[in-house]
């Protein structure tokens, strides 16, 4: 069973749009992470997110602890916009803690 | 931008040779993951470490051991690579695991 499930796997979009990825997890957690991945590159963090919402630019955060699910909106998409969205949340294993991943929505956003 | 640097970035090596990849930090985050991402599994954890000497096996770690004998350096090494061991491989950083992840450029590993 995945702990962090994101759908929808795929989205295609048209320039203009908005966008909305969902994130849905299994376990407790302290915070959630949401990263980028664009085509042939490296991963780059978005946001972290512990509680209620948080906006930089065109996107924005959502996460509702007690449902155990988080969204990342991104208003009036844009082709850069095109790219892999993942979310990540920590948990706690051994009194470590390690990072555990969705499977990803490939965003493409067409002109 | 975060100081972690993967080396190499590219590499392609034989069936059952060794090869080892390495991930140097300079934030001094204590805790440094190896994750491999293939098409249809996302990024799946291979091996973690939450300080010097102190690691811990993901969900994919089989074939697969680390070392960590500093802070700034965690090493990846395939035991006898395997043509299933053909991924990209990316390291991460972290403070804790609920505080902003920084990710390495990532290694490209060919096993023919």
């Amino acid at each position: 069973k995945n702990e962090v499930e994101q759908s929808p796997q795929n989205l295609t979009a048209q320039e203009g749009e908005f966008i909305t990825i969902n994130c849905s997890y299994s376990v407790g957690i302290s915070a959630l992470h949401w990263l980028q991945q664009h085509p042939g590159g490296g991963i780059v963090s978005l946001f972290m997110l512990s509680s209620g919402k948080k906006k930089h630019g065109r996107l924005i955060a959502t996460i509702n602890i007690q449902e155990k699910h988080s969204s990342l909106h991104i208003t009036a998409s844009h082709p850069r916009d095109s790219a892999v969205y993942i979310c990540a949340v920590p948990i706690t294993q051994g009194g470590s803690e390690k990072l555990v991943f969705g499977k990803g929505t490939k965003l493409t956003v067409n002109p | 931008d975060a100081g972690i640097t993967q080396s190499p970035r590219h590499k392609v090596t034989e069936t059952g040779t060794p090869v080892t990849l390495r991930c140097h930090q300079t934030e001094n985050h204590r805790y440094m993951y190896w994750y491999r991402q293939d098409p249809g599994h996302g990024l799946r954890l291979i091996h973690y470490s939450y300080g010097v000497k102190d690691t811990d096996k993901g969900e994919v770690s089989d074939g697969y051991s680390v070392s960590r004998s500093k802070t700034e350096d965690f090493l990846l090494t395939l035991e006898s690579a395997t043509s299933s061991q053909t991924s990209v491989y990316f390291c991460a950083i972290s403070v804790r695991g609920n505080t902003e992840a920084f990710f390495g450029q990532g290694t490209r590993l060919t096993v023919v």
